[in-house]
């Protein structure tokens, strides 16, 4: 079956590490996401990318990095930059093609980063 | 700035009853797509109803059905006979950037349903 799988599915760590969360997916999006989500702010965009080896900043990147360097994976580096980073992590891709199905994201089930 | 509001932290329903999800948006564009995502307790993120704003029907998906308002940027959610299952967060989205396409979210609506 197509679909996004993230790992670790939780994942701790000490404060002054870094951490990459993996994001795979299966069915040749284009386009893929990294969102995080916090207790009543619904869910803020943090990188996202259009097409292999090039990606964007969301809305907060700071402390964060990810590559591109293949078409169905998006990994995500939490670094010891990150002030506040223990938070649930969703990675999503989408299909840019014009069929009607377009434009929809695909969830990844999600990722749980706590910092000890 | 790109915003999608939702003002209702919490909503209750008692089960077979209707209830409605209200969200309203920011935006310049005069094309775009708006979405209401469900998110269960097990956090997985579903796609619950889709509208492209150029249609001027509402969009329906079996009991889920919208009120899309372009003029007022209002794009409320109903559920018709309410189910247990239907207990979840509820985030309004939308679709803003032009060709970057990236989707912002509201900060959700927390749905319980009543037995």
């Amino acid at each position: 079956d197509g679909g996004i799988t993230q790992s670790p599915k939780y994942l701790f760590r000490k404060e002054g590490q870094n951490v990459t969360l993996s994001c795979e997916q299966n069915l040749n999006h284009d386009a893929m996401y990294w969102y995080r989500q916090d207790p009543g702010q619904g869910l803020r965009l943090i990188y996202y990318s259009q097409i292999v080896n090039d990606f964007q900043k969301g809305d907060i990147a700071e402390g964060y990095s990810v590559s591109r360097e293949k078409k169905e994976s998006f990994p995500l580096t939490v670094t010891s930059a990150q002030k506040n980073p223990t938070a649930f992590y969703l990675c999503a891709s989408r299909d840019r093609g014009r069929w009607s199905g377009a434009n929809v994201l695909t969830f990844g089930a999600g990722s749980r980063l706590t910092v000890l | 700035a790109q915003t999608v509001t939702q003002s209702q932290p919490e909503m209750s329903v008692q089960e077979a009853e209707t209830v409605t999800l209200s969200c309203t948006y920011d935006t310049s564009e005069s094309d775009y797509y708006l979405f209401w995502y469900k998110q269960p307790p097990s956090r997985q993120m579903i796609l619950v109803i889709r509208q492209e704003a150029y249609k001027q029907q509402n969009a329906t998906e079996n009991r889920f059905s919208v009120n899309f308002q372009k003029a007022a940027k209002s794009f409320s959610l109903k559920i018709s006979d309410s189910q247990l299952g239907d207990a979840a967060m509820y985030f309004c989205a939308r679709i803003y950037g032009g060709a970057t396409n990236k989707l912002i979210f509201g900060t959700g609506t927390l749905l319980a349903v009543q037995p």
